[in-house]
This record gives structure tokens, C-alpha cells and sequence, in this order.
């Protein structure tokens, strides 16, 4: 079945330094999302890309899809202690209705 | 935003004991409902597609008699965890898309302890 890995699992950064995280599918995708859970909460959308070679920014955050639209990126600039939780992407192959859950990277952000 | 409403927040029951957790899309129809299951520091576990007016679909190693799908409505999506055992102790949480393959918006979700 289809996998969707992330790396890395855990990311501990001092506040004002950047972030990456990584999301690989063993299948193409139609399209993938990214979500944000915080600790105790639910996962919150924050965006979805459809377009090989797609990137999107919001403010500090910047998405994109790869061109073989198999692996996307999540990198935020100068993060805050608001960014803390965990980031999920989420690819959905063409033909079905469920997106598949990465396996998720957990920031910690140290003030 | 869309909003969906999770109930209850959490529970504790009694093993052998059957729980049931309500999911509502509060300001739209969802045709469509999914149900997770995330254990600590771990994803979300697809468990099943709960379909409006016809049987749920089951993930592969998901028991359809242990966990009961009932989407009687637009708006609203049971899951009832039967003869619970305290290896079902866990996070559920069910999600809704206003439109298909969209974004999903997610219930705050039901943490669940089995004694």
C-alpha cells in the first residue's frame, strides 16, 4: 500500500533558526496538504498544493511540491515558539478519496 | 472555516463496556466522514470512510464488528467502540470535507482510556 514518510521525526531548533521538514510518498500524488497539530489539539489545515513544482508561501512558511510529485517540503525561516507541534503532510492519489498521513516531524522550539 | 464538532472530549469506561463518539459537521453537509485513530507521538491511523446512507469502509486490519459506523445524516457520524479493552485505549478523531479532495476539517477529538 501507499507509505508516506517524513523526516526528520524530531527537530529541536533554537527560536530565530530555520526549519525543514520532509515528506516522501512510495506512490504519485494528484495532490498533497500539509496540517499542523498542536500538543493536546487537532490537526489544522494549512495548505494544499496540486501542480508539479508548486510552491506556496504563507508569511514564513514556505511549501512545495516536487516535480515528479512524489515528495513535498515544509521550510519555515526564523521560527517562533508558536511553531511548535507537529507538521503532517498528506498525499491523495488520484482515483480515491482518502489522503494518506505522513508520519509526521515534531518541532520544538527553544526560546 | 468549517467546522466540526467532536464529542465527547474524552471517556473512561469499564472493560466490556461500549463507547460511542459522536462527529458533526456543524455548517455544512459531509457526504463523506473519515475516522483516525492516533496513538502518542505517533500519526493518524485511517480507520474507516463513514458514507452518508451506506456502509463504512474499513481500513485493512481495522474489525468492522468492533468498531460500528453509523452516518445516518449529512451532518452527523457515529463511531461506537463495542466491548472495549483497554488495548483500545487511544485518540479517535473524525475529519470532514465540505468538498471532495479538498481540505479536511478535523473534530477535536475523543480520548479514550479503558480500565
Amino acid at each position: 500500500g501507499q507509505q508516506v514518510m517524513q523526516i526528520p521525526q524530531y527537530q529541536h531548533v533554537q527560536e530565530g533558526e530555520d526549519f525543514t521538514t520532509y515528506c516522501n510518498s512510495s506512490t504519485t500524488l494528484s495532490n498533497i496538504q500539509w496540517y499542523k497539530q498542536r500538543p493536546g489539539g487537532h490537526p489544522v489545515f494549512l495548505i494544499q498544493l496540486v501542480k508539479s513544482g508548486e510552491v506556496k508561501k504563507q508569511k514564513r512558511l514556505t511549501f512545495q511540491f516536487g516535480e515528479a510529485k512524489k515528495n513535498s517540503s515544509l521550510h519555515i525561516t526564523a521560527t517562533q515558539t508558536t511553531d511548535v507541534g507537529t507538521y503532517f503532510c498528506a498525499g491523495l492519489r488520484g482515483g480515491y478519496q482518502k489522503v494518506t498521513f505522513g508520519t509526521g516531524t515534531k518541532l520544538q522550539v527553544i526560546p | 472555516g468549517a467546522v466540526v464538532s467532536q464529542h465527547p472530549s474524552w471517556v473512561i469506561c469499564k472493560s466490556g463496556t461500549s463507547v460511542k463518539i459522536e462527529c458533526r459537521s456543524l455548517d455544512f453537509q459531509a457526504t463523506t466522514m473519515f475516522w483516525y485513530r492516533q496513538f502518542p507521538k505517533q500519526s493518524l491511523m485511517l480507520m474507516a470512510t463513514s458514507n452518508e446512507g451506506s456502509k463504512a469502509t474499513y481500513e485493512q486490519g481495522v474489525e468492522k464488528d468492533k468498531f460500528l459506523i453509523n452516518h445516518a445524516s449529512l451532518t452527523l457520524s457515529t463511531l461506537t467502540v463495542t466491548s472495549a479493552h483497554p488495548e483500545d485505549s487511544s485518540f479517535y478523531i473524525c475529519s470532514a470535507e465540505p468538498r471532495a479532495n479538498e481540505k479536511l476539517f478535523f473534530g477535536s477529538g475523543t480520548q479514550l482510556s479503558v480500565l
